[in-house]
């Protein structure tokens, strides 16, 4: 079955940077998008970035744009998040998600993964 | 600030229908798909409704969605105790963005 494990996470201080991996299988990676969601503790999920099934499109939701960057190795089925100039506004679960349908780059995700947690604290 | 309004919470009792609203724009909900999820605590969002009003395997059929203009809504019939949860719309947005409400709490009385 579809499976999505993320790692990476854990405590950095503020202004250091992070990178996460989402660890696919049990679908071809490569046909489909792949996105990230975050939520911080106690509130409600925001997105925060997506990646087209080849890489070659790539949109950041603006509290993240110019300091995440997303990236995919698709021999390996892995999607990755890196994470530059942490701020503790970034404190977060952070899930991968998959598109719902192969090829599509606008339209939605359905698959999720069960999160890692990045702490950024001084 | 969620540019997709969700109301904070709902409730019912067992056996009711209940329906959570999303309200955007159109240059989201308007034009594009809604996705609906269930989050219980500690765990990761799952899908309830996709591309509106489609329901993927696995979930009951007392879940329903529909999208009317730059609104649209989750309905949940037969109301369990297990329904309990955070619900939360989300779409994208012309300007390239994914957006998601702010979350609805239902409680079953």
């Amino acid at each position: 079955q579809v499976q999505l494990v993320e790692s990476g996470g854990g405590v950095v201080q503020p202004g250091r940077s992070l990178r996460l991996s989402c660890a696919a299988s049990g679908f071809i990676f490569s046909s489909y998008a792949m996105y990230w969601v975050r939520q911080a503790p106690g509130k409600g999920l925001e997105w925060v970035t997506v990646i087209s099934y080849d890489g070659s499109n790539k949109y950041y939701a603006d509290s993240v744009k110019g300091r995440f960057t997303i990236s995919r190795d698709n021999p390996k089925n892995t999607l990755y998040l890196q994470m530059n100039s942490l701020t503790t506004e970034d404190t977060a679960v952070y899930y991968c998600a998959r598109a719902t349908v192969a090829w599509e780059l606008l339209d939605g995700f359905d698959m999720w993964g069960q999160g890692t947690r990045v702490s950024v604290s001084s | 600030q969620s540019v997709l309004t969700q109301p904070p919470s709902a409730s019912g009792t067992p056996g009711q229908r209940v329906t959570i609203s999303c309200s955007g724009s159109s240059s989201n909900i308007g034009s594009n798909y809604v996705y609906w999820y269930q989050q219980f605590p500690g765990t990761a969002p799952k899908v309830l409704i996709y591309r509106s009003n489609q329901r993927p395997s696995g979930v009951p059929d007392r879940f329903s969605g529909s999208k009317s203009g730059t609104s649209a809504s989750l309905a949940i019939s037969g109301l369990r105790s297990e329904d309990e949860a955070d619900y939360y719309c989300a779409a994208w947005d012309d300007s390239l963005s994914v957006l998601f409400g702010g979350g609805t709490k239902l409680t079953v009385l």
